[in-house]
């Protein structure tokens, strides 16, 4: 099994471009979460998705859409990128839709840079 | 605002002694999670303590909750080099889907 997986590992984008981060996981699991990790802030919840076709919003959503299509796949969009937006994003999965611990699965994270 | 504050931010002591980073949260829990994060990869889960456990352990982990406190300590003990990376404890409120992270301490073992 892969785990968790993430495109791509790195961009650069202009202010105003837009782009997709893709989030892939092979473990069957539901829940899936996208973070952002800024130095000194730990990591925020942008959004999250319980199941196929569901999101919602976390603690620093705007500036951020999500689709769940697929219950493998979390995309993430920026419509139009800000440098504020510099930063390392993570994916995450878990399976606590079967009762069980809650553990969060991580992806290796994407690192945008956005000028 | 985040539900987590680690507690110090950052933490160094030598190879072989103990280390303890505390966790303060805001509102009531479900459970409460430690990660370990080296430097540029993801977050790895250490250890779940539900709310109503009080201690457990996992190898030279321990880890302590007090709920009337909102507190959480992650003691490593005999520590080695490879355990320099930074601490998240992770939050899960009752009836929430959200796990909302602290900002970490960073813990660096000298040689």
């Amino acid at each position: 099994n892969a785990g968790v997986t993430q495109t791509p590992k790195f961009r650069v984008l202009k202010t105003g471009q837009s782009m997709t981060l893709l989030c892939a996981q092979d473990m069957n699991h539901e829940y899936m979460y996208w973070y952002r990790q800024d130095p000194g802030m730990g990591l925020r919840l942008i959004h999250y998705s319980v199941g196929e076709g569901t999101t919602a919003k976390g603690e620093v959503p705007d500036g951020y859409n999500v689709s769940r299509l697929k219950k493998q796949n979390f995309l993430l969009g920026l419509e139009s990128a800000a440098p504020s937006q510099t930063s390392v994003y993570f994916c995450a999965s878990n399976d606590r839709d079967r009762g069980r611990t809650d553990t969060q699965y991580f992806g290796p994270g994407t690192r945008l840079t956005v000028l | 605002s985040q539900q987590g504050e680690e507690d110090p931010q950052a933490l160094s002591i030598q190879e072989g002694e103990n280390a303890t980073m505390n966790c303060s949260y805001k509102t009531s829990i479900n459970n409460l999670q430690w990660y370990r994060q080296n430097s540029g990869r993801g977050l790895v889960h250490l250890i779940l303590i539900r709310s109503n456990e009080r201690e457990k352990h996992s190898g030279r982990l321990r880890v302590t909750l007090d709920t009337s406190k909102k507190s959480s300590s992650l003691l490593i003990t005999a520590s080695r080099a490879a355990d320099t990376a930074s601490y998240f404890c992770a939050t899960v409120q009752n009836r929430d889907d959200k796990i909302i992270f602290g900002k970490g301490t960073r813990l660096h073992i000298l040689p």
